[in-house]
């Protein structure tokens, strides 16, 4: 069957490390792989984008990863802030798809 | 440009109503897809439309649920004779017409409580 798995756990960090999430998959063969920010009552805000012929990926303080091999990405948050505590979700794309596939997310806090 | 507008943002529905939620796209984006949230649960895709068009509905349930998206107007979620089950957030999503390569824009949901 087909399973977009993230972190089972919620993780809590010290403000000023860096946050690693993962998301790995079972059965998709993705176009790309997206990752989103969700905070408490509001929708999925659009983070970044990886493609399957992409590495790495980084815009600003946050980089992904992505390993076909492996099915798996990393979302890294360096130099963590309060501010970052938040649920992130991965998604991703079929190559022969029309919808974005969720994971469940992993939620956040950064510790002052 | 606004972005994705859902209305209502909060709807109360007693066992066997109708329950209609609203989606307006961001304007120039011709792809809307609805997603439904439950508490500690990701988001599960429920259909994908173009204007006057279903693409993929394959995470509608049978019965009870229906989805437009008309040539003139926002998108329509409806769900018929709602039971409790069906308390749920409930999101939209608009995307360019073309969907690869980019990302899906978010609306703020509507959280459906049914009592």
């Amino acid at each position: 069957s087909q399973k977009i798995e993230q972190n089972s756990e919620a993780l809590n960090i010290q403000e000023g490390k860096t946050a690693t999430l993962t998301c790995n998959y079972t059965n998709y063969s993705p176009a790309y792989l997206q990752w989103y920010r969700q905070d408490p009552g509001r929708g999925p805000v659009f983070l970044l984008l990886i493609r399957e012929n992409e590495k790495e990926k980084r815009k600003e303080r946050l980089k992904v990863t992505f390993d076909t091999t492996l099915k798996q990405s990393l979302f890294h948050i360096t130099a963590s802030q309060p501010a970052d505590s938040a649920t992130y979700l991965c998604a991703l794309l079929q190559n022969t798809g029309n919808q974005f596939y969720f994971g469940t997310g992993t939620s956040l806090t950064v510790i002052p | 440009n606004a972005g994705v507008m859902q209305n209502p943002r909060h709807l109360v529905r007693r066992r066997g109503q109708e329950a209609r939620l609203r989606c307006s796209p961001m304007k120039g984006h011709s792809h809307v897809y609805w997603y439904r949230q439950l508490p500690e649960e990701g988001l599960k895709f429920m259909v994908y439309l173009q204007k006057e068009n279903i693409i993929d509905e394959s995470g509608m349930p049978k019965e009870r649920f229906s989805a437009e998206f008309p040539k003139e107007g926002p998108s329509i979620l409806r769900i018929q004779q709602v039971v409790r089950g069906d308390s749920a957030a409930y999101f939209c999503a608009s995307s360019p017409p073309r969907v690869l390569n980019t990302e899906a824009f978010f609306g703020q949901g509507t959280r459906l409580t049914v009592v």
